[in-house]
């Protein structure tokens, strides 16, 4: 299995600008995290579905970030429009959670820069 | 919402000794506690994990303990050796999202 991919690993762009990131989570895999790491927050859930369906988003910060799940082997993070302080790296994560595994498989990760 | 607290933020040893984090989490319903291991420019990956229904748990050098009543659990390393610096993090769950301590980093000194 190649595990979890996100695309792209980098992305620089400037404040004001569209940014798309994309996930496809491991096969068979039916929930799928969002998460945000920076030096000053850590790791922070931003929105997870379960079956496609969003469960919470009560961590996504604000109008400017939205994520869809069209089906069981994609999904996007868009923030629109970008400003500085949402420069981070982004993970995308997925679990079964079947039975007693509830280990959650993170993608490398996109580190995202906002000038 | 939960609150996961973790301490030490920063952890030195010397090769060979062992390594203790402690956490703590606020939100009584938590009944999954994971314990990630971040290397520099990496994505985070499990290295242990333990339920609300067992105290302890090992894995050849790597131990977890938790206490329900006190709400804290802590990350046991032994034997110490330069490839376990990392960043450490601890993380309660009560639905599957998991919410993170801001994580320790363990530095190994040969």
């Amino acid at each position: 299995d190649a595990g979890v991919i996100q695309s792209p690993r980098h992305e620089v762009t400037e404040m004001g600008q569209e940014v798309t990131l994309r996930c496809k989570p491991i096969s068979g895999h039916n929930s799928l995290f969002w998460y945000r790491q920076t030096m000053m927050r850590g790791l922070e859930l931003l929105i997870y579905f379960n079956n496609n369906v969003p469960i919470d988003d009560s961590g996504m910060p604000e109008d400017r970030f939205s994520a869809k799940m069209p089906n069981a082997s994609f999904s996007t993070l868009k923030i629109q429009p970008s400003e500085p302080r949402d420069s981070a790296v982004y993970f995308c994560a997925s679990s079964t959670r079947t039975g007693a595994n509830y280990e959650q498989y993170f993608g490398p990760g996109t580190r995202l820069t906002v000038t | 919402g939960e609150n996961v607290e973790q301490h030490p933020s920063t952890l030195s040893v010397q090769e060979g000794d062992s390594a203790v984090i402690k956490c703590t989490y606020s939100d009584s319903a938590s009944n999954y506690f994971p314990w990630y291991k971040q290397e520099l420019g990496k994505r985070p990956q499990l290295i242990i994990d333990i339920r609300s229904n067992v105290g302890e748990k090992k894995d050849q050098r790597i131990a977890v303990t938790l206490n329900k009543t006190a709400k804290h659990f802590s990350l046991h390393i032994t034997e110490t050796q330069p490839e376990d610096s990392a960043v450490y993090f601890c993380a309660a769950s009560r639905s599957g999202a998991l919410n993170f301590g801001k994580g320790t980093s363990l530095l190994v000194t040969p």
